[in-house]
């Protein structure tokens, strides 16, 4: 089992550009949840997403920023027109199901540290 | 607003010795609560829970306190070796409806001098 497995790990982008980051959970986790880390600070919510539905995006900021989990292939976070203030790490988990058996079902990725220029 | 906050940013301490990280939360509704130990450039990795109706749970040279009178809780570990060495988070999950949502505080830096 390789755990959850995000690509790239490291992505650089000029303001304007658009960023992919992508999210494979593990085997047999059908819930993704996205958090983004600023440099010196804790992990933020962002997303939480079901195979093909957005359970509840609170976290994600009005503009620019959507994510999907198709029925087929990773789960996608997607900014577009970057600006500096999106250089950060982001973080994908994932879980079988709820947190209501235990935040020990949940597993992080290593993550994608995106840096704007 | 709901928060989780660390008391201290940086801790050094030398090998053996017990470390311990403080947090305190302002959420008095909050049942459920989780360290994360992330090394760098790594992901967080769970270390141990704990729930409120708890006030101690041990786990292998690790230890959680739980106080929820004075809304804080600590993060004991025994014999610290330098593989202990890395970024300490506590993180508090959502209730209900929310019982996913991880909210996390700032994190507290533990170094482990050989």
């Amino acid at each position: 089992n390789a755990g959850v497995m995000q690509n790239p790990r490291h992505l650089v982008r000029r303001r304007g550009q658009e960023a992919r980051l992508r999210c494979s959970p593990m085997k047999g986790h059908s819930h993704v949840y996205w958090y983004r880390q600023l440099p010196e600070e804790g992990l933020k919510f962002m997303v939480y997403l079901q195979k093909e539905n957005i359970i509840d995006e609170s976290g994600m900021p009005k503009e620019r920023f959507s994510a999907e989990f198709p029925k087929e292939g990773p789960s996608i976070l997607r900014i577009q027109q970057v600006v500096r203030g999106d250089s950060a790490a982001y973080f994908c988990a994932s879980s079988p199901r709820t947190g209501a058996s235990g935040a020990n079902v949940l597993t992080f990725g290593a993550g994608s540290r995106l840096t704007v220029l | 607003g709901e928060s989780v906050g660390l008391h201290l940013p940086t801790l050094s301490v030398q090998e053996g010795d017990n470390s311990i990280i403080n947090c305190a939360y302002s959420n008095s509704a909050s049942d459920y609560f989780i360290w994360y130990k992330q090394e760098s450039g790594k992901g967080p990795q769970f270390i141990i829970d704990i729930r409120s109706n708890m006030d101690k749970r041990q786990g292998q040279r690790v230890t959680v306190l739980l106080n929820k009178t004075v809304k804080h809780l600590s993060l004991q570990i025994a014999a610290t070796q330098p593989g202990d060495s890395a970024v300490y988070f506590c993180a508090e999950m959502g209730s209900g409806g929310s019982n996913y949502k991880l909210t996390f505080g700032k994190g507290t830096l533990l170094t482990v001098n050989p």
